[in-house]
């Protein structure tokens, strides 16, 4: 079955450390893949997306994201992770036959000045 | 400004006294979907609707009901909710897959 896997819960970073995510999916065909963040009490926003094309994406706020077929990922980036960035991120992918979006359990980021 | 409107936000409610969340959207998007999220789990798709009048179970429908009489509105309904419904809902809507969805600010119902 089509699933994301988050392998982390919770991470914790310095301001203006780097930060990655992980996102593995499992997908027979090529995946469109999204990136979504819920800041506290908030819905969630859209980050970034994949479809095709070039691997690596831009997003809002700084981050990108890279699609690696070969090792089913696409795990999200930033260069300097700033206080507000505290949240919670949603890897999600869509099963392209029912156009459903198929949420990973989330990554819940804090950031310590 | 393009919205997605739920209300209410917060709701605390006693096992079996029927609710509606309402769900609207001004985008004319045709596509709406409903889904819970509970710690650990993320977000699970409860229902959704391709169309006015077009609506199908998503992964959790149990308990659940939802109608789509006209574009704008997607309630979702609980006829008789219980303590294991007690979650945080999204309402969703979308486009096409290409622009992705967007989210409702959430309705945290809380059943005693």
């Amino acid at each position: 079955a089509q699933s994301v896997t988050q392998p982390d819960i919770h991470i914790t970073v310095s301001e203006g450390a780097s930060l990655e995510l992980r996102c593995n999916y499992s997908y027979g065909a090529t995946p469109y893949l999204f990136w979504y963040v819920q800041s506290p009490g908030q819905g969630l926003q859209l980050l970034l997306k994949y479809f095709s094309g070039d691997t690596l994406v831009q997003g809002i706020k700084g981050f990108e994201a890279e699609f690696k077929r070969s090792q089913s990922s696409f795990n999200l980036r930033k260069p300097s992770v700033h206080w507000s960035d505290a949240a919670e991120y949603f890897c999600a992918v869509v099963l392209y036959i029912t156009d459903k979006l198929i949420f990973g359990t989330g990554t819940r980021l804090q950031v310590f000045p | 400004e393009a919205q997605v409107t739920q209300n209410p936000r917060y709701l605390i409610t006693v096992t079996g006294k029927k609710l509606t969340v309402t769900c609207s959207q001004n985008m004319n998007h045709e596509y709406m979907s409903w889904y819970r999220q509970d710690p650990g789990l993320g977000l699970r798709q409860i229902y959704y609707s391709m169309n006015v009048e077009v609506t199908d179970k998503g992964d959790v429908p149990e308990g659940y009901k939802v109608s789509r009489k006209e574009k704008r509105n997607f309630p979702l309904i609980l006829e008789s909710p219980s303590p294991n419904q007690t979650s945080l809902y999204f309402c969703a809507t979308k486009k096409d897959t290409f622009y992705g969805y967007t989210f409702g600010s959430g309705t945290r119902l809380t059943v005693v």
